[in-house]
């Protein structure tokens, strides 16, 4: 299992950023997959579900500014950050659940997003 | 929304000693909980799924138990790698964080 997190960088609040995760070494289509995030310094932060059928969960620090969504041709997870806020700086993981749903087991080695002006 | 409440925030100890770890739930979550550990600048990696099922691969120094809204993590024998952060996981309603042990070995 290796998970490729990319797209993190520096922007500014109430702006918008995107990040991918390309996932390989495992049939991305049938796992359930995770954003977590971690504040520098901090603990981990869950942030958003999508299960093998699409289907989505969302903490609510982010629901309504933040979407989760999967290309299974390509193998790649997203996360759509919008209107985004200082308190969203965090290091940004993906994870695919242990078995098809369920906990993260295997993580990627996370993407650094920073919202500062 | 399901709270985890995860102490000693910090914990030091030597090695070949045995630690625990405690997270409280504020309700029931029917043994939903695993173990993660962290080292620094490194991913968090599995250690225990479903209270007290240990991830392949992982030392069996490590276990958890509990049951109902209390749970432990145990490592017997510490090691000099045991260094690290250990978070909880409750996943009986979506999912929510511990906030974390920082275990020193002296």
């Amino acid at each position: 299992v290796q998970l490729v997190e990319s797209g993190g960088g520096l922007v500014q609040p109430g702006k918008s950023l995107k990040l991918s995760c390309s996932a390989s070494g495992f049939t991305f289509s049938s796992y359930g997959m995770h954003w977590i995030r971690q504040a520098p310094g901090k603990g981990l932060d869950w942030v958003a579900y999508i299960s093998s059928s699409s289907g989505t969960v969302y903490a609510d620090a982010v629901k309504g500014r933040f979407t989760i969504s999967r290309d299974n041709a390509k193998n790649t997870l997203y996360l759509q950050l919008n209107s985004l806020k200082s308190e969203d700086t965090a290091i940004y993981y993906c994870a695919r659940s242990v078995t098809t749903e369920g906990i993260p087991a295997y993580w990627g080695q996370g993407t650094l997003v920073t919202v500062s002006s | 929304d399901i709270q985890m409440t995860q102490s000693p925030a910090s914990l030091s100890a030597s090695l070949g000693e045995t630690v625990s770890i405690e997270c409280l739930a504020s309700e029931d979550i029917y043994n939903n909980l695993a173990w993660y550990q962290q080292k620094p600048g490194k991913s968090p990696q599995l250690l225990i799924y479903y209270a007290s099922s240990l991830q392949d691969g992982v030392p069996s120094r490590f276990s958890g138990s509990g049951s109902g809204t209390q749970y432990s993590l145990k490592i017997n024998s510490l090691e000099s790698e045991d260094a690290a952060t250990y978070f909880c996981l409750q996943d009986s309603e979506y999912w929510t964080f511990g906030g974390g042990t920082k275990l020193e070995l002296k």
